[in-house]
């Protein structure tokens, strides 16, 4: 059992269209990390957010800590076939303790 | 940011033969280095922690007398498949720890496809 669910496994959308992945848990976090992988290479952290409540942006993206710090959220505005890939969401425990979400699919279509 | 490398970025081996795989952390000190195994479109499977000097912790389920892992420095890490099969094909990941104000965050190597014939 995963302790960090994502949601949507898959998601194809159309250039131009907005879109939110989601990573939740029934546990707390003392950080979250997000990444982005291409197919061969591997993953490229895009932001870490730390306080519940935070929210972070990075150009076109968006990204929130939950109050609880149990949860995130990444936005995409007006997504580009560049935007393509596998995103993962990562929390942190005390300790030495990192747990990587079940994964994000995107293909965004030209 | 942090940078860590892997070598090789590719490696074939024969049924029965053994394969090293290097991480490096090259612009900072790692006393952390993880090892991630990967399939197609899914996440990354932790296999084992590695601290600097000591030995590594497997997760559940990870042949340690399979996957041998030596942190013998602060920048690098290796994992030695041993007697592979082509059932431990796979795509597999090193990250390292810290290397900037947050030491929750973790970099990591490019990857290395193992393909076992």
């Amino acid at each position: 059992t995963q302790l960090l669910e994502q949601s949507p496994q898959f998601l194809s959308i159309q250039e131009g269209e907005n879109l939110t992945v989601y990573c939740n848990s029934s546990s707390v976090f003392s950080s979250l990390q997000w990444y982005r992988q291409e197919p061969g290479e591997g993953p490229v952290l895009l932001v870490t957010v730390v306080t519940g409540g935070e929210v972070k942006k990075l150009k076109r993206l968006t990204f929130q800590f939950g109050d609880a710090r149990k949860d995130s959220s990444l936005h995409i505005t007006a997504a580009q076939p560049g935007d393509t890939g596998l995103y993962l969401c990562a929390g942190a425990r005390t300790g030495n303790q990192f747990y990587f979400g079940t994964g994000t699919s995107l293909t965004v279509i030209p | 940011g942090a940078v860590v490398s892997q070598h090789p970025s590719r490696v074939i081996c024969k049924s029965g033969t053994s394969v090293k795989i290097e991480c490096r952390s090259l612009d900072f000190q790692a006393t952390t280095m993880f090892w991630y195994r990967q399939f197609p479109k899914k996440s990354l499977m932790l296999m084992a922690t590695s601290n600097e000097g000591s030995k590594a912790t497997y997760e559940q389920g990870v042949e340690k007398d399979k996957f041998l892992i030596n942190h013998a420095s602060l920048t690098l890490s290796t994992l030695t498949v041993t007697s592979a099969h082509p059932e431990d094909s796979s795509f597999y990941i090193c990250s390292a720890r810290g290397g900037g104000g947050n030491t929750d965050t973790q970099y990591f190597g490019p990857g290395t496809r193992l393909t076992v014939l």
